[in-house]
């Protein structure tokens, strides 16, 4: 089955703890991204990656950090994580191209206290 | 930059009433456009999708055109179902590697 994986689902955390928020995909797709989305502010693309070892700012970089090593998995990394990075994540892959379907993981919902 | 505005929700109907969300877009060029669906508790899906001007797309009942003189994609379902309860997202693409650009979404809630 097609998908895009993300892990975990829920996680609360400490202000300052690192931490990784995984997302793999399962359909060979180039283009992978990360969004945030928040009340009232619908989704806004953190980061994005146009195959591997390409990586670029989205949105609302701050504060986050991603790599493609591989073309399957594109985590999403919170070296320091603060109160305001308290949000409901989304990985999403799609084909290169115009009009391509993007996929969704099922998200990550983060709590910073 | 590109962008898209939906109108603001929450929108509540009864069973079997008549859908629209509003739509419209700004961007260069000629963007694909794009209405996405996100169930409670899941990520977003792809609900139907238009790629040039005056084409519709259709899907489960919904349906949407293309409106490059109105710059416009308005949702419509002519009878909506406890089970359309959702937010639905508005997006727009333009050409290459351009990021999917969402509207703020709104969210439907359908009573029996």
């Amino acid at each position: 089955e097609a998908q895009v994986t993300q892990n975990p689902r829920y996680l609360i955390t400490v202000t300052g703890k690192k931490l990784t928020v995984t997302c793999s995909q399962n359909m060979n797709h180039e283009y992978m991204s990360w969004y945030r989305q928040d009340p009232g502010l619908g989704l806004r693309q953190i980061y994005y990656s146009m195959n591997v070892e390409v990586t670029d700012k989205g949105d609302v970089p701050e504060g986050y950090k991603v790599s493609r090593k591989e073309k399957r998995n594109f985590p999403l990394i919170l070296e320091s994580p603060s109160p305001n990075q308290t949000s409901l994540y989304f990985c999403a892959s799609r084909l290169s191209g115009g009009n391509t379907e993007a996929f969704f993981g099922q998200g990550t919902r983060l709590t910073v206290v | 930059g590109d962008s898209v505005t939906q109108m603001e929700g929450p929108v509540t109907l009864s069973e079997e009433a008549f859908l629209t969300i509003n739509c419209t877009y700004t961007a260069t060029g000629y963007p694909s456009l794009f209405w996405y669906v996100q169930y409670p508790g899941e990520g977003l899906q792809l609900l139907l999708k238009a790629t040039k001007a005056d084409d519709k797309g259709s899907n489960k009942g919904f349906e949407a055109t293309y409106r490059k003189e109105t710059t416009s994609f308005h949702l419509e379902k002519g009878s909506v179902q406890v089970s359309d309860s959702a937010v639905y997202f508005c997006a727009l693409k333009g050409g290459g590697n351009t990021p999917l650009v969402f509207g703020k979404g709104t969210r439907l809630s359908v009573i029996a």
